[in-house]
């Protein structure tokens, strides 16, 4: 079956780091999404990895590990407007994105 | 201007009544999308099209049917509603499906949703 696990929720502080795990098994691997999503509103785009490595993007980097079905967001210099529900979504051998349950980040002063 | 859009907002309505949501996108893309997202925020595909295939989720009930008047535009129509449809359903469009193409094309670009309540 295809099954993407992340953790459902985790809190941190303002100003510090948080990483948040995600890992996947999916019937074939087209590529790795991270979505933002806050409360009441629709996902947005954050990142995409295909290959191994870490992807930087400012504030925000993800990794994947493909022999592991792996990844990971990370999240620097938090703010407040971080506060929000993180999907993790892997897409599969015919270019479904099978998503994860979400992970709630609740950022705190 | 909205990227991709979709009405109603909010749709209220009674048990087995018919409805459909409309979505409609003016990015250009040739693939478009819908997905349910329940109480505990699990998102899931319910459709993918563009004007070569259609892909359904096996899960999916076939009350649940995909309209495209045209490249721009996907609606869905549900048939017989019941209870359990109550959820946020969400339209998205991307450049293709991705075959073969750089990354960047993959990206899915969410309408607004819309918080369907069956009484």
């Amino acid at each position: 079956g295809q099954n993407i696990d992340q953790p459902t929720e985790m809190t941190a502080t303002e100003g510090a780091i948080v990483q948040i795990n995600c890992t996947y098994q999916t019937s074939g691997f087209n590529g790795l999404f991270w979505y933002q999503q806050h409360a009441g509103e629709a996902p947005t785009f954050l990142s995409y990895n295909v290959l191994d490595g870490l992807e930087e993007k400012g504030r925000f980097s993800s990794f994947l590990s493909r022999s592991k079905g792996y990844s990971y967001l990370l999240l620097k210099e938090l703010q407040m407007k971080d506060s929000a529900s993180y999907l993790c979504g892997s897409l599969d051998s015919n270019y479904q994105l099978i998503w994860g349950a979400g992970t709630k980040l609740i950022i705190k002063p | 201007d909205t990227a991709v859009s979709q009405t109603p907002k909010y749709l209220v309505t009674q048990m087995g009544n018919d409805k459909s949501i409309k979505c409609e996108q003016n990015l250009g893309h040739d693939t478009m999308y819908w997905y349910k997202q329940d109480s505990k925020k699990f998102l899931k595909i319910m459709f993918s099209y563009n004007n070569k295939e259609l892909i359904i989720n096996e899960t999916v009930p076939n009350r649940f049917s995909p309209k495209s008047p045209d490249k721009a535009h996907l609606n869905l129509h549900i048939n017989s509603l019941e209870l359990g449809d109550s959820a946020v359903y969400f339209c998205a469009s991307s450049q293709d499906r991705g075959e073969g193409s750089g990354f960047s094309t993959d990206t899915q670009y969410f309408g607004p949703g819309t918080r369907l309540t069956v009484l």
